[in-house]
């Protein structure tokens, strides 16, 4: 399968919706998580998904098409604070370990 | 939700010394826990993986006589440099894995460890 991939940059304006996209390693594909980094901080748990379908966590939802291999994140009613590195890590069966990509640096506009 | 703490923030060492980092969950109990290294603007490298009472189980590439690790108790890790390089200097950020709900496998992580070594 195609190795894990998203945008690396996405410029979007305060109160906007902005997704971001997230394709995916079909070999030994178990669930995909999202976090959100900022500079200089650690990484934190946004949301989880290993079932097709959409899960909603306040201004965020996150989307999983394992038939497309293909994920998403997405925020709404975008604050400034928002700006930061989003990750989609993906977790393999019978492992509990994360497999990141280079992530998204999301950069929210007045 | 749950909490992991890391421990120095930041360190500032001289190339040849050790310099040990301490990962603990304070709220619960972490089986497993996770060494990443991540250089500025760059992804998170999973460097181990590390399971209470047992050996660490390193990434290709990774020194395991270099960055010991030990994992002693259940909230509890810990991650040595050994002989540290500047090379070696880096954002080491911990995690523990915890099953939350709902939430599958989700890892929490440390607020990391800035390592400057001189």
């Amino acid at each position: 399968g195609q190795s894990l991939e998203q945008p690396s940059e996405v410029t979007a304006v305060e109160g906007a919706i902005v997704q971001i996209n997230c394709t995916y390693q079909t070999s030994g594909f178990y669930g995909l998580s999202w976090y959100q980094q900022h500079d200089g901080g650690a990484p934190t748990f946004l949301s989880y998904n290993a079932l097709d379908g959409l899960e909603e966590t306040g201004r965020f939802s996150s989307f999983l098409s394992r038939s497309d291999s293909y994920g998403y994140l997405l925020l709404q009613e975008l604050q400034m604070k928002d700006s930061a590195s989003y990750f989609c890590p993906q977790s393999g069966a019978g492992s509990y370990q994360l497999t990141f990509g280079k992530g998204t640096k999301l950069s929210v506009i007045p | 939700g749950a909490v992991v703490s890391q421990h120095p923030s930041r360190v500032i060492c001289k190339s040849g010394t050790s310099v040990k980092i301490e990962c603990r969950s304070l709220d619960f109990q972490a089986t497993t826990m996770f060494w990443y290294r991540q250089f500025p603007k760059k992804s998170l490298m999973l460097m181990a993986t590390s399971n209470e009472g047992s050996k660490a189980t390193y990434e290709q590439g990774v020194e395991k006589d270099k960055f010991l690790i030990n994992h002693a108790s259940l909230t509890l890790s810990t991650l040595t440099v050994t002989s540290a390089h500047p090379e070696d200097s880096s954002f080491y950020i911990c995690s523990a894995r915890s099953r939350v709900g709902l939430a599958g496998e989700t890892q929490y992580f440390g607020p990391g460890t800035r390592l400057l070594v001189l």
